[in-house]
């Protein structure tokens, strides 16, 4: 596709279920990110790719967030019982290796825990 | 660590005036990239403009001009002229010109919002 896709948009779950998240990102962009914005908030980084490698991990909240990226193309961002305090708009970017800085984003899934 | 703070949470202006948004940054280092991205209503970030530390001269994108000031760590945004579709969030953004080390660290953003 032309630009940065997730799935789903929105995502309503019950509290102490496992979701999976999904960024498919523009072709040929080398690294991807995942970040987390909470109702009216800036983003909070959460995990960078560079290919299927993830060198900065340091935002994952908690060990019941995950992510891995496969072929250097898609990334699926797990969390596993889930928490009120995930609820949030979980957005992922990709860019191109020599573009530093200059995300392209998708529109975010969209993340209630009931 | 490197930090990024906007302390304007909101700002409005008359169309077609001249707006200003903050930001300053913390870093140690001498080699990075700043960035203003734009988050509208429906939700999917832009970049907005982009400069690199090593260069003095400001960047501009049509109505879209930077105030760059290295020794103070400030990095303003100017947007001439606003017009109705620049309502948005604006965030302001630093990244590190170092291969191994590629994370984007956004400011808590400006909610603006443009009056017709």
């Amino acid at each position: 596709g032309a630009g940065v896709s997730q799935s789903p948009s929105n995502k309503v779950t019950e509290k102490g279920k496992d979701v999976e998240l999904r960024c498919d990102p523009i072709s040929g962009h080398t690294a991807l990110y995942w970040y987390r914005q909470s109702l009216g908030q800036g983003l909070e980084f959460l995990i960078y790719f560079q290919g299927n490698s993830a060198p900065d991990k340091s935002g994952l909240p908690s060990d019941r967030f995950s992510a891995e990226r496969t072929g250097g193309s898609v990334s699926t961002l797990t969390i596993q019982r889930t928490q009120q305090e995930d609820s949030a708009v979980y957005l992922c970017a990709s860019r191109e290796r020599w573009r530093t800085g200059e995300l392209f984003f998708g529109e975010g899934s969209r993340l209630t825990v009931l | 660590a490197q930090t990024v703070t906007q302390s304007q949470p909101e700002m409005s202006v008359q169309e077609a005036e001249t707006v200003t948004l903050s930001c300053t940054y913390d870093t140690s280092e001498s080699n990075y990239y700043l960035f203003w991205y734009k988050q509208p209503p429906s939700r999917q970030m832009i970049l907005v403009i982009r400069q690199e530390a090593y260069k003095q001269q400001n960047a501009t994108e049509n109505r879209f001009s930077v105030n760059f000031q290295k020794a103070a760590k400030s990095f303003s945004l100017k947007i001439s002229d606003s017009q109705l579709g620049d309502t948005a969030m604006y965030f302001c953004a630093f990244i590190l010109d170092d291969f191994g080390n590629e994370k984007l660290t956004f400011g808590t953003g400006t909610r603006l919002t443009i009056i017709p």
